[in-house]
Formats: structure tokens, C-alpha cells, sequence
């Protein structure tokens, strides 16, 4: 069965600082990663996706990577809001089927 | 940009009722995906359709079934509710072929089961 795991599980930083979620797989055979963002109660926004033949994909302030050979995909955010404060979800897509496999989140709060 | 459509966004039924949820795709996506996110809990997937057909199934209970029509549409009927039900229940669509199957979720119907 394949797993996704997400480190840490909760994170509470100062506005303005560099953060690093940590997206662990065992999913030898992954087609593609998606980052989402999950407000409490609402529904996922997609922040990125990484296919199995990239590294990494950058949008704004957001930089994702994927080591396939280690099975790790980290998100990072730059200069860190309070409006970022949501949980980050990872999820794997594998090569023989539909189905998003997702992590357990991390749950970040920006305070000012 | 048109985004994913779910109907109702709240629903609250009992005990042994059934319940139909819609979900509208992304105009020109053929694939639909249906995820249960229990309570503190990560989404899982239940099943996916492909140009109407069944294309892959996950946990999804017995007492579930799942269409997708003509026009792309799906519907999830949902019988003998159970209290473990009380979820909030996502449709995603992606355009298979397009941009690495990337998946759009729309904004969740919440089930409370009474």
C-alpha cells in the first residue's frame, strides 16, 4: 500500500521567515505530485504540480521539488504571510492509476 | 476561469436516509474523481470516471454508487447513511492528456449524518 507522510505535522512561524514542508512517498513508480492548500472547512487549491520528469516548479513565492530517487518532495515558501496560515497537503499520483494518494498535512500558522 | 461546481455545499440527513450529491467538471475536462475527508482526517479516494466510464475504484463503501452522464456530470448516491458518513466529500476533474492529469478540486459538499 502506498504511503504518504508529511513533516512536521504543525508549524508556527514569525511573519517573514523561509519555510521548508517536508513530503515523503514510497511510491516507486509516481506520475506526478500536487501541492494543495486547505483552509479550515473549505475545499483544496492546487498550488503546484510536479510531473515525474521535472525537479522542480516555482509560482510566486512558492518553489516545489521532487526527488523521485528518495521519494521526497519539499515545498517552500519565501517571506512567509500571515495569509498563508492554512494546511499544506502533498499528494502522489502513480502510474497505473486515477487516484491522489495524500499526506496527512502540515498545519501552518504565520502569526504577525 | 469556470472551476469545479458541487451541489449542495451542505447537506444534513439521518440515520438510514440516502443522499445524491452533483458535481460539475470544469468545462472540457472528461475525467471526475470523488474523495470522503473525514473530520481531521486526509481525503480519500473513492472512485473516478473517464468519458462516463468506471476508470478506478478506491474505498468506497458498497452502500455508494456513482454515475457520470452525457453531458460530464457525476452524481454520487449515498444510501443507508451511516453516522461514520459525516464527511466533506470533494469532486476534482482533470483533462486526461492535459498537463499531466492535474486535478482540480472544487469547494466540497459537507454531509452530516444525524
Amino acid at each position: 500500500k502506498q504511503e504518504v507522510t508529511q513533516i512536521p505535522a504543525a508549524l508556527s512561524v514569525p511573519e517573514g521567515e523561509n519555510l521548508v514542508l517536508n513530503c515523503s512517498f514510497t511510491d516507486s513508480a509516481i506520475y506526478n505530485l500536487q501541492w494543495f492548500r486547505q483552509d479550515p472547512g473549505k475545499g483544496l487549491t492546487s498550488l503546484l504540480l510536479i510531473q515525474s520528469s521535472q525537479r522542480e516548479q516555482t509560482s510566486g513565492r512558492l518553489n516545489a521539488s521532487l526527488d523521485k530517487s528518495s521519494g521526497r518532495s519539499t515545498l517552500y515558501i519565501a517571506a512567509s504571510q500571515p495569509g498563508d496560515s492554512a494546511t499544506y497537503l502533498c499528494a502522489e499520483m502513480g502510474v497505473d492509476t486515477d487516484k491522489l494518494i495524500f499526506g496527512t498535512g502540515t498545519r501552518l500558522q504565520v502569526f504577525p | 476561469a469556470a472551476g469545479v461546481i458541487q451541489s449542495p455545499r451542505h447537506l444534513i440527513k439521518e440515520k438510514r436516509e440516502t443522499a445524491t450529491l452533483k458535481c460539475y467538471p470544469i468545462p472540457r475536462h472528461d475525467t471526475v474523481y470523488w474523495y470522503q475527508q473525514g473530520p481531521g482526517q486526509d481525503p480519500q479516494f473513492l472512485i473516478s470516471f473517464y468519458e462516463k466510464m468506471q476508470s478506478d475504484k478506491g474505498s468506497i463503501p458498497d452502500r455508494f454508487s456513482a454515475q457520470q452522464f452525457s453531458d460530464y456530470h457525476s452524481e454520487l448516491n449515498m444510501s443507508s447513511l451511516e453516522l461514520g458518513d459525516s464527511a466533506l466529500y470533494f469532486c476534482a476533474s482533470s483533462q486526461i492528456g492535459l498537463v499531466g492529469g492535474e486535478q482540480y478540486f472544487g469547494p466540497g459538499t459537507r454531509l452530516t449524518v444525524t
